[in-house]
């Protein structure tokens, strides 16, 4: 069965390190996203690829970063980790298709604490 | 303004209960609507979309009115199990099919026995 998954499920980190959460799916959407979720503010999105290739900022880019070499895979990396990106982070994907938008499937996050 | 706004609740019913949700959107070019439900620790789960004729699944009915830009999700019959939080979602691109939704911030329902 198609699915999209993330790892690690849980990550402990260090302020400064780089740290890189994996987004798998195998549904063969063309879209895929970010977000992050914290008490109080609900979703926000990071970033967002509607292709290979294709990559955009969310409303809380800041610190992080994505690329989308294969349509399987999209990489999200801290790239100096700080306690304030402590968090729960949720890959979602998407299709959109016959002038239809589907809703988004989400993975089961991932728990990252920076210390 | 947030694009998508809920009431975050609680809401504490008893098994049995009918409970209704609402939530409003700001943009009156969004073309795609649904409610997500999400367990506690867990990642939001498509619940129904929402049609512009309203759609009906088992105990739950999805309502759109566009011209007062609202959405709501009625409950019939709640179980235990309907305890989670609900997020209105929207899709915001003017005129597009591209796959940006935005997510309310949940409205958190409890039912108890």
């Amino acid at each position: 069965d198609a699915e999209i998954t993330q790892s690690p499920r849980h990550k402990i980190t260090e302020t400064g390190r780089q740290v890189t959460l994996a987004c798998h799916q195998t549904w063969n959407h063309n879209n895929m996203f970010w977000y992050r979720q914290d008490l109080g503010h609900g979703l926000r999105l990071i970033h967002y690829s509607y292709g290979v290739q294709d990559t955009n900022k969310g409303e809380v880019s800041d610190g992080y970063s994505v690329s989308r070499s294969n349509t399987e895979d999209l990489p999200l990396t801290l790239e100096s980790a700080a306690s304030s990106q402590t968090s729960v982070y949720f890959c979602a994907s998407s299709e959109s298709r016959l002038g239809t938008l589907y809703g988004y499937t989400f993975g089961s996050g991932t728990r990252l604490t920076v210390v | 303004r947030k694009e998508v706004e809920q009431d975050p609740g609680p809401f504490n019913v008893p098994e049995g209960a009918t409970v209704a949700f609402n939530c409003t959107y700001s943009n009156s070019a969004s073309q795609s609507f649904f409610w997500y439900r999400q367990d506690c620790r867990k990642e939001p789960k498509l619940l129904m979309s929402v049609y512009s004729s309203g759609n009906e699944d088992g105990r739950f009915t999805a309502q759109l009115n566009r011209a007062s830009q609202y959405i709501s999700l009625l409950i019939r019959d709640s179980k235990l199990s309907d305890s989670a939080t609900y997020l209105c979602v929207v899709n915001h691109d003017r005129g597009s099919t591209l796959g940006r939704l935005y997510f309310g911030r949940g409205t958190q329902l409890t039912v108890w026995p």
